[in-house]
């Protein structure tokens, strides 16, 4: 089992500019995350999904979407980055509600907009 | 609004020594805590976890206390060895929700 992937691990994006980031997991988990880490800030919920084809807005959803249309991937799209979207990018996953299943972490993505 | 609070950025221990790190929570619905742990450029992982019908559980040498009445809660790392050196997340969430909210974490770094 490789768990969670993501790529790339590292991106420098323009302002303006836009990107995806890929999120895949391989353990039949039906919930899938999208935390942002700033600095001192801890884990920001971006995006969650409970199930294919279901999505919801967690704490910081703005300049962000996402789509899930298969249980195994739940990409992140960003759109006209913006400086302020600088950050180490996590996906994770669990079997079921987080308080019960433990969530699984991919490595991250560091991106940096300039 | 930071429903879940680690005040402490940073704590420095010497090996063989307790660990305690804090955590402090807002939200009366939250029911159950985890604790995740995370080293440099990796994702992080369970820790370790309580649900609200306890105060306390342990596995090895790390132990959560859980004081609902100050709602706060601490984990315990005894003896502390240089591998623990981690960032440590605290998390929240309320039975039957589908996230967990964190807090900032707090960088432990054990001394030789």
């Amino acid at each position: 089992n490789a768990g969670v992937t993501q790529t790339p691990k590292f991106r420098i994006l323009k302002i303006g500019q836009s990107m995806t980031l890929q999120c895949t997991q391989d353990m039949n988990h039906n919930y899938m995350y999208w935390y942002r880490q700033d600095p001192g800030m801890g884990l920001k919920l971006i995006y969650y999904s409970v199930g294919a084809g279901i999505t919801d807005k967690g704490e910081v959803p703005n300049g962000y979407n996402v789509s899930r249309s298969t249980t195994e991937d739940f990409p992140l799209r960003l759109e006209l980055a913006a400086p302020s979207q600088t950050s180490v990018y996590f996906c994770a996953s669990s079997y079921g509600e987080p308080a019960y299943n433990e969530q699984f972490f991919g490595p991250g993505t560091r991106l940096t907009v300039l | 609004d930071q429903q879940v609070k680690q005040n402490s950025p940073s704590l420095s221990v010497q090996e063989g020594r307790i660990s305690i790190l804090n955590c402090d929570y807002t939200n009366s619905m939250f029911d159950y805590f985890l604790w995740y742990k995370k080293y440099p450029a990796e994702g992080p992982t369970f820790l370790i976890s309580i649900s609200s019908i306890k105060d306390k559980n342990e596995d090895g040498r790390f132990t959560v206390f859980l004081n609902k009445s100050a709602k706060h809660l601490s984990l315990h790392i005894v003896p502390s060895q240089p591998g623990d050196s981690a960032v440590y997340f605290c998390a929240a969430s309320a039975s039957g929700a589908q996230k967990l909210v964190f807090g900032q974490g707090t960088r432990l770094t054990i001394n030789p």
